[in-house]
This record gives C-alpha cells, structure tokens and sequence, in this order.
C-alpha cells in the first residue's frame, strides 16, 4: 500500500515549456487534489476532483489543467510554464466524494514534486 | 485567498518543554485539521477537530477550538527533537470547493 504517489520528484522546465504531473493512489479514494506550496506559504488549492469524471477549479486555477483519468490518477498540466509556476506541488486524496459534502475526510498527501520554471 | 494564519511564525524550545500554536481562521468551518510537514516532505494528518467539539486529544497532541473567536490551538506536550517541523493549520467551510483552506504554518524546532 502506497498511498499517495507522485512524479517526478523534481523538474527544471524552461519558460514556454509544457509537462505533466503524475500522481496516483492506491486507497480506492474518491477526491484528489492538487496545490501548490510557495516559500513561507500555505498551501493553495490548484483543482480537485470530487469523484471521477468531475473536476473543478480550486483557488488558484489559472495555467494549469487537469484530468481524472480513473480513480487512481489525477494528472496536473502545465501547457505553457511561466517562472511564477515555480512551486512545490502536492497531491491528495480523501475517502470523501461528491455525495458526501458535508464533512471533508483527512486528507492525505502525495512527497511532492518540486517544480522550477527557469 | 489564504483564510488561517498560524501564530506564532516560528517557535524554538528545548526538548521536554510544551509548544502552542495557534490558528485564525476567517469564515465558518464545518470542521478544522491541523497537519505536520517535516522538510522536504509532504503533509502527514494529526487531528481533526468537528465545528461542534471545543477540544479533543490525541496522544501528546491536544486541540481547542473556539468558534466565536474563529481560533484553534494545537499544543504538543513533552516535545522531542523528532517534533521538529511545520505545522500547519487547514479548514473546510463545507462551501462549494472541496479543498482545505490552509494557513501560512509555524515552523517548530526542537532544540535537544
């Protein structure tokens, strides 16, 4: 049991660049996440996807795109890189779904991939 | 925009000693959650605290919260050196996006 896996671990992309990132869990949860850690922040809310087949814009949405692509994985797209994406990415996941709004589970969460956009 | 700030920022105490963190947060919660990050990792859950509940504990961890002020409290007792990390406080409105709303965090170290 793995829990929360993500790749890479680390990327250096080039301003204009587009990637990837992977992240998958083996807990048959049903919302995952992704957000972003920036120096002497908390982190921010990218998109979450409340059950398969759904997904919605968090906090900060602007630059990136998703995919539910089953229950396991959530992938987070950067089409276009820019400098201010630099930032720690974290993915979670929760037993929760979409009929079960009413209480947010514990969350758990993905090592992380750091990101720097040069 | 971020909704809880942690106080204080940074916290150091010998090992042995109790640490408070405390969090604000700015709009109804259905409930709050405070979690650990060590450097370079990602977050670990500790506790989680129902809008309905004014305290609950779990091992050396001990949370209050006070809706009426829109604060939390985290206070590890008998630290250790293996405490050293960040800690952040996170809280659900139960509104319309899933996600937790996290504080800014108090880094915490424990000096042996």
């Amino acid at each position: 049991n793995a829990g929360v896996t993500q790749t890479p671990k680390f990327q250096v992309l080039k301003t204009g660049q587009s990637m990837t990132l992977q992240c998958a869990q083996d807990m048959n949860h049903n919302s995952m996440y992704w957000y972003r850690q920036d120096p002497g922040m908390g982190l921010r809310l990218i998109y979450y996807s409340a059950s398969e087949g759904t997904t919605d814009k968090g906090e900060v949405p602007n630059g990136y795109n998703v995919s539910r692509l089953n229950k396991r994985e959530f992938s987070l797209r950067l089409e276009s890189a820019a400098p201010s994406q630099t930032s720690v990415y974290f993915c979670a996941s929760t037993r929760r779904g979409v009929s079960d709004r009413v209480v947010a589970d514990t969350q758990y969460f993905g090592p992380g991939t750091r990101l720097t956009v040069l | 925009s971020q909704q809880g700030e942690e106080d204080p920022q940074a916290l150091s105490i010998q090992e042995g000693e109790n640490a408070t963190m405390n969090c604000s947060y700015k709009t109804s919660i259905n409930n709050l959650q405070w979690y650990r990050q060590n450097s370079g990792r990602g977050l670990v859950h500790l506790i989680l605290i129902r809008s309905n509940e004014r305290e609950k504990h779990s091992g050396r961890l001990r949370v209050t919260l006070d809706t009426s002020k829109k604060s939390s409290s985290l206070l590890i007792t008998a630290s250790r050196a293996a405490d050293t990390a960040s800690y952040f406080c996170a809280s659900y409105s139960g509104g319309g996006a899933d996600g937790l709303t996290f504080g800014k965090g108090t880094h915490l170290i424990i000096q042996p």
